[in-house]
Formats: structure tokens, sequence, C-alpha cells
């Protein structure tokens, strides 16, 4: 089956610092891709639509100069938080469409910001 | 908007014993619904989906799952739980008037075999 692949897969970096996180399809094209978050124990939350060529539809609430997101080929997106603060600290994980009804998943990233 | 509800954030059975993860769902269009298999630290499997074929999904490891209609569920089974079935089950659902590849998630059954 199609995979998408998430790098890293775990980082942690010092608070005020921005944190950048692809998403590749590596062997389809994704015009689209989703990025979502999950705190521990909890569900993922759908963040964003990564749309190739054109800018992001962010989720009602999330910051979206904060959650800095391109998508500039068709088998790349990159989410990138600015100025991290430990309250950024989850688990990010990508999505990028089936050719039917639902989506492949990354691995996810560990982001911990101390 | 469509909406998963997952009942129960945890359930724990006895290895070999029945599994049985609810899942009621909100969709004012047929929906698309999904259950996902999330081990620590890692993204997530698909297990099955439904996509109005057939009502009753086989999906991998042995799990199905039946669309109700009337009831608005659709409720995960495994008729003998193993050990290794030890994780986090999330249900979902899409449908096609957006992107039937938006997907939103239930909140997540934390699912324990116990020996």
């Amino acid at each position: 089956g199609a995979v998408v692949s998430q790098h890293p897969s775990w980082v942690i970096c010092k608070s005020g610092t921005s944190v950048k996180i692809e998403c590749r399809s590596l062997d389809f094209q994704a015009t689209t891709m989703f990025w979502y978050r999950q705190f521990p124990k909890q569900s993922l939350m759908l963040m964003a639509t990564s749309n190739e060529g054109s800018k992001a539809t962010y989720e009602q609430g999330v910051e979206k100069d904060k959650f800095l997101i391109n998508h500039a080929s068709l088998t790349l997106s990159t989410l990138t938080v600015t100025s991290a603060h430990p309250e950024d600290s989850s688990f990010y994980i990508c999505s990028a469409p089936d050719r039917g009804p639902g989506a492949f998943f990354g691995q996810g990233t560990r982001l911990t910001v101390v | 908007a469509q909406s998963v509800t997952q009942l129960g954030s945890h359930v724990s059975v006895s290895e070999g014993a029945l599994v049985l993860l609810r899942c009621n769902y909100s969709s004012s269009v047929p929906p698309y619904l999904f259950w996902y298999v999330q081990y620590p630290n890692q993204g997530l499997q698909l297990l099955l989906k439904y996509t109005s074929a057939a009502t009753l999904v086989k999906g991998i490891n042995g799990f199905e799952a039946e669309f109700k209609k009337s009831e608005t569920s659709f409720h995960l089974t495994k008729p003998s739980a193993h050990m290794s079935d030890a994780a986090e089950y999330f249900c979902a659902v899409s449908d096609d008037l957006s992107s039937a590849s938006k997907i939103i998630f239930g909140s997540g059954t934390r699912l324990s075999i116990r020996p």
C-alpha cells in the first residue's frame, strides 16, 4: 500500500525556537495532505488541510501564524511550529488521501518543547 | 457536520473473550466510517472501512464491524481477543461533500487484554 513518511519521528527543542516537520508521500502524489495533533491520551484533532501550490486551510482555533504549512510539491508538505512553547508539545501526524474514501497516515512526530 | 462518539474510554477483556468497541456516528449524508488502531508512539493503522458496499465489513487481524443505519452505529468486534490487540482504537468518519479524506476522529477507546 501507499506509504506516508514523517520526519523526524521525535524532536526536542528549546522554548522560543522553531521546528519543521516533514510529511512525504513516498510512492504517490498528493495534492492535499492533512495535519493532526494529538495530546497524550486524547484523540487526533484536525489542524489544517495542506493544499499543493496554495494556502493551507486551517481549522477553527488553530493559529495559522504559529503553525506554518507549506505544500510546495506533490509529495511534500511541511509543518513549522514557530516560536515553540511547552504547551505545543504534542504528537503531530500527517495524512494523505487514499484513492477512495480514507487516508494514509504517517508514523507521527513527537515534539517536546523544553 | 459529521462526528463520531465512542462509548467507553477504556475496555478490558480477558484473552480469548469477545471484543466489542462501540461507536455511534452523526452525519447528515451517508457517511464513510473507519476504525483505526494506534500502538504507543506510533501512527495509525486502518483496521477496516465502510463505504456503503456492504453493511458487514471485515478487516485485518480478525476484526469486523457492522453498519446499522437505524441505530447510527458502527461497532467493532472480534470474537476472540489476543494479547497483541491491546492498543488504542479510534472510530472515524468522513463524507464526500467536502473531502472523503478529511477524517474526523472519535475520542478513542483503550483496549486492555487480561491474561
